[in-house]
């Protein structure tokens, strides 16, 4: 099974609207990081964040952790048509490799 | 381009042959992975390396499938009387193990397999 989960699976938004998922974990981890996905494409890596940081930003991405809930959220802001993809989080439980969830698929509406 | 490369980008198969893929990483990344992805779910990681080193090994990865990374750059994964079952996109991704925690993960575009 995974060791993460998003939450929703799948979310429609106007485009302009704020976008946010969250992704629950399982076990102590090192680091969390999100990835987008175009439909049949690779993953592109968005953020990182670490296990003693609780907020990231980087451009409308805010992403936030919360270790004693194992939880973290993504937040897109001013959403576009091109954020239209999948988001996955994937957890470092120190072994270097990553445990990705299931996603969830963004759908935004211009 | 100096991303993570993989070849071929689709594979159609006929059960029961043996297919290779091939990964290149970011030139100067010492850690390689082999994930799995099926539709409509997250990857599954298979397998990764530092240098030439294989490290781990996901129960997923059966003794049909071996990869290796022979002189700790590029990477292939072969599998063997390939399955239905076997079908998905394979990724592949890099990164450079530095002392602090925290490693980004850079992904290849992916080969996706379909074995008919």
């Amino acid at each position: 099974s995974q060791q993460g989960e998003e939450d929703p699976q799948a979310l429609s938004i106007q485009e302009g609207e704020n976008a946010t998922m969250n992704c629950s974990y399982k076990t102590s981890i090192n680091n969390l990081q999100w990835y987008r996905q175009n439909s049949g494409r690779g993953l592109v890596h968005l953020i990182l964040i670490r296990s003693n940081e609780r907020e990231k930003h980087s451009g409308r991405l805010r992403v936030t952790l919360d270790t004693s809930k194992k939880s973290s959220s993504l937040l897109i802001t001013a959403s576009r048509a091109a954020d239209t993809a999948s988001y996955f989080c994937a957890t470092d439980a120190g072994a270097g490799k990553s445990t990705f969830g299931d996603g969830t698929t963004l759908t935004v509406k211009p | 381009d100096t991303g993570v490369s993989q070849d071929p980008r689709h594979k159609i198969t006929k059960r029961g042959q043996n297919v290779t893929f091939r990964c290149d990483p970011i030139s100067e990344h010492n850690r390689l992975y082999w994930y799995r992805q099926t539709l409509g779910q997250g990857p599954e990681f298979l397998t990764y390396f530092q240098n030439e080193a294989q490290l781990e090994k996901s129960r997923l990865l059966s003794d049909r499938f071996s990869a290796e990374r022979p002189k700790g750059s590029f990477s292939t994964l072969e599998i063997q009387r390939t399955e239905q079952g076997d079908s998905a996109m394979y990724l592949c991704a890099s990164s450079l193990r530095g002392a602090g925690a925290g490693e980004t993960q850079y992904f290849g575009p992916g080969t996706r397999l379909l074995v008919l």
